[in-house]
C-alpha cells in the first residue's frame, strides 16, 4: 500500500527567508502533486510532476521530483505572508484510469512578518 | 474554463439523517472520485468511477454508496449520519483521452468541496 509522508507538519517562518518541504512516498509513482490548501478552501494545484528530475518554479515556489529515491520537495524562497496555507503532497501511483491519489499529512506554513 | 461544480456547499445534517452530495465534472471528462477530508486531516480517498462504472474504492462507510450517472455527473449518497461523518467532501475529475494532452491525462481536478456538518 502506497504511504506517504510529508515533513515539517508545521513550519513558522519569518518573511523572506528559504525553507524547504520534503515528501517521501513508499512505492513506485507515476506523478506527483502539491497542492495549496486555505483554510476551508479547496485544493489548488500548484504542481504535477511527471519524471525523474522534473523541476518546476512558480513565483517563489519550486518543486523537483526524485524517483529513484522517492522524494520530492517544495521550495520556498523568500517566504512572503501570503504564502500562509497548508500545503499537501499527494503521489499517483500510475497514471492509469481512475487512479486515485495518496495524500501526505500536509504541512501547514505560517508566514510571520 | 468549467470547473468542477458541487453541490450543495454547506449542509448540515442530524445524526441518523441522510444526505446526498453532488458533482458535476469537466465537461468531456469521464472519470470522477470522491474524497473525504476531516478538521485538520489530509484527504482520503473513498470511490472513484469510470464510464459510469465503479472503480476503485477506498476507506468508504458501507452507510454510503455513490454512482455515475449517464451525463457524468456522480453522487455520493450518505446514510445513518453520525458526528464523524463531519467533514469536506471533494469531488475531482479526469479524462482517460489520448492525444495532444496526453500528459495531462487521469490528472485530477478538485471541485470547490461540500462542508457537511451533522449535529
Amino acid at each position: 500500500e502506497l504511504k506517504v509522508e510529508q515533513n515539517p507538519l508545521f513550519l513558522s517562518m519569518q518573511e523572506g527567508k528559504n525553507y524547504t518541504i520534503y515528501c517521501n512516498y513508499s512505492t513506485t509513482s507515476d506523478r506527483l502533486y502539491w497542492y495549496r490548501q486555505d483554510p476551508g478552501k479547496s485544493l489548488e494545484s500548484l504542481f504535477v510532476l511527471l519524471s525523474n528530475g522534473a523541476v518546476k518554479q512558480e513565483g517563489r515556489l519550486m518543486a523537483s521530483l526524485d524517483t529513484k529515491a522517492r522524494l520530492s520537495t517544495l521550495h520556498i524562497t523568500a517566504a512572503v505572508h501570503d504564502l500562509s496555507a497548508t500545503y499537501f503532497c499527494a503521489a499517483q501511483p500510475y497514471t492509469g484510469t481512475a487512479s486515485k491519489l495518496t495524500f501526505g499529512t500536509g504541512t501547514r506554513l505560517q508566514v510571520t512578518l | 474554463a468549467a470547473g468542477v461544480i458541487q453541490s450543495p456547499r454547506h449542509l448540515i445534517k442530524e445524526k441518523r439523517e441522510t444526505a446526498t452530495l453532488k458533482c458535476y465534472p469537466i465537461p468531456r471528462h469521464d472519470t470522477v472520485y470522491w474524497y473525504q477530508q476531516g478538521p485538520g486531516q489530509d484527504p482520503q480517498f473513498l470511490i472513484s468511477f469510470y464510464e459510469k462504472m465503479q472503480s476503485d474504492k477506498g476507506s468508504i462507510p458501507d452507510r454510503f454508496s455513490a454512482q455515475q450517472f449517464s451525463d457524468y455527473h456522480s453522487e455520493l449518497n450518505m446514510s445513518s449520519l453520525e458526528l464523524g461523518d463531519s467533514a469536506l467532501y471533494f469531488c475531482a475529475s479526469s479524462s482517460s483521452g489520448t492525444g495532444p494532452r496526453l500528459n495531462r491525462n487521469n490528472e485530477q481536478f478538485f471541485g470547490p468541496g461540500t462542508r457537511l456538518t451533522v449535529l
